[in-house]
């Protein structure tokens, strides 16, 4: 079963304007976190924001914001004021528990967004 | 800053073959993971180790086995190549059990003909 879902495979969004990339999860640990990645054409992966499960706040970088829903299991990443060079693909990420104890960190399916100028 | 370094960029290999993916870190991570990336699957975990010669099946290990000899160095191996083997690997690695961010490699772009 899927346990991260992207169901936007593409957006696009007005230079300046926000946007919100959707993503849920399913895990029934309670100890979990979410991270969101961006891939841009060169390949790259590049870390944007992470959330912990017991974290109390949602947690933003510059840009960025996670919007995070626990009761709805979603973690959404919210990008402000969109630039050209936020073109790329978003991926959506979850570890499990501990990862020396049968925890994972997988991925969903990813979101290509396209800004407009 | 940390670097995960993959051995190749672009490699081809016939089907039948035996293929090494190599990847190293250089930042002393327990932790160090194989995906594969496809168009529209996003990526999937092939394996993954925790420790020194410890290794954990991900979700699509078939076909595919590992080795962590060192700290610092993850193989992935496909013991017998076949062209729907083709496709994006890539290598991440990360500090503590509880990961809160990986850094990845800069992939492996696998053709298997």
């Amino acid at each position: 079963a899927q346990k991260i879902t992207q169901t936007q495979p593409g957006m696009f969004v007005q230079e300046k304007e926000a946007v919100t990339l959707d993503c849920t999860y399913d895990t029934s640990d309670p100890s979990y976190g979410l991270f969101w990645y961006k891939q841009p054409s060169s390949g790259e992966m590049i870390f944007l924001i992470y959330q912990g499960s017991y974290d109390q706040q949602n947690a933003t970088e510059g840009r960025y914001s996670l919007n995070f829903q626990k009761a709805r299991k979603s973690a959404n990443l919210v990008i402000s004021a969109s630039q050209l060079g936020d073109s790329a693909m978003y991926f959506c990420a979850m570890r499990e528990g501990r990862i020396n104890q049968g925890g994972k960190l997988i991925f969903g399916q990813g979101t290509e967004l396209s800004v407009k100028p | 800053d940390v670097k995960v370094t993959q051995s190749s960029r672009y490699l081809v290999k016939r089907t039948g073959e035996k293929v090494f993916l190599e990847c190293v870190q250089d930042m002393d991570h327990e932790n160090m993971f194989w995906y594969r990336q496809d168009p529209g699957l996003g990526l999937r975990l092939i394996y993954f180790s925790y420790d020194v010669k410890m290794k954990e099946k991900g979700d699509i290990p078939e076909g595919y086995s590992v080795s962590r000899e060192k700290k610092e160095r993850f193989s992935l191996i496909l013991e017998s190549a076949s062209t729907n083997q083709t496709s994006m690997y890539l290598c991440a690695s990360s500090l503590s059990p509880r990961v809160t961010e990986a850094f990845f490699g800069q992939g492996t772009r696998l053709t298997v003909v």
